[in-house]
């Protein structure tokens, strides 16, 4: 069974340039999270979706972050304009009705923004 | 707020000797608490966990012990070899709304040395 993808792995900016990243999730697995880790850091959950509808989007700085997922399958996360303080591992991981137990990660996209 | 607190931050283990890591947590209503454990350029991936329900879990050499009235946890790691080497993180599931989601702690860098 093929695990979360994510693509590009690694992504390169110069400040104001925006990027996105597009994660395919484990099949049948209805839930999807990105979450954010900085060098030396835990995840932190920035949105997940259940399906096509956003469950928690919270965390997600709304001026230059945007994510979704109109097919409740594949999803991407955008940033416009992106900062050096956005540098970081995006994680996709995926799971099967919210539960924690069944939440399997991407590889991640590694972004530095110079 | 960092809701899950996680130490040491690094450590250096002799390969066959065992590893303590530990947790703390303030939200009583956590109740589900994971560890992962994260390789260089790769995703966590799950390693073991625990419910609030019970007070021990073990799988091989690993096993993780939960203290509910002191909101602490630990993973113990027996016979410690060289590619246990990576970054372990401790985590904890709240429920809320119509979802649930994870607080990571910001993990603690293992190297086992031969």
């Amino acid at each position: 069974e093929a695990g979360v993808t994510q693509s590009p792995r690694y992504a390169v900016l110069q400040e104001g340039q925006a990027v996105s990243f597009w994660c395919d999730p484990i099949s049948g697995h209805d839930t999807l999270y990105w979450y954010q880790q900085p060098r030396d850091q835990g995840p932190q959950l920035l949105v997940y979706f259940r399906d096509e509808a956003v469950i928690d989007n919270s965390q997600l700085p709304s001026d230059r972050f945007s994510a979704v997922r109109p097919k409740g399958t594949n999803s991407t996360l955008k940033i416009q304009s992106a900062k050096q303080g956005d540098t970081a591992t995006y994680l996709c991981a995926s799971s099967f009705r919210d539960r924690a137990d069944t939440q399997y990660f991407g590889p991640g996209t590694r972004l530095l923004v110079l | 707020q960092q809701q899950v607190r996680q130490s040491p931050q690094s450590l250096t283990v002799w390969e066959g000797g065992t590893t303590v890591l530990t947790c703390s947590y303030e939200d009583s209503t956590f109740n589900y608490f994971p560890w992962y454990q994260q390789f260089p350029g790769e995703g966590p991936a799950l390693l073991i966990s625990i419910l609030s329900v019970s007070d021990k879990k073990e799988d091989g050499r690993f096993t993780t012990f939960f203290n509910k009235r002191e909101k602490k946890l630990s993973l113990h790691i027996i016979d410690s070899q060289p590619g246990d080497s990576a970054t372990y993180f401790c985590a904890a599931e709240m429920q809320q709304g119509t979802g649930s989601k994870l607080s990571f702690g910001k993990g603690a860098k293992l190297t086992v040395s031969p």
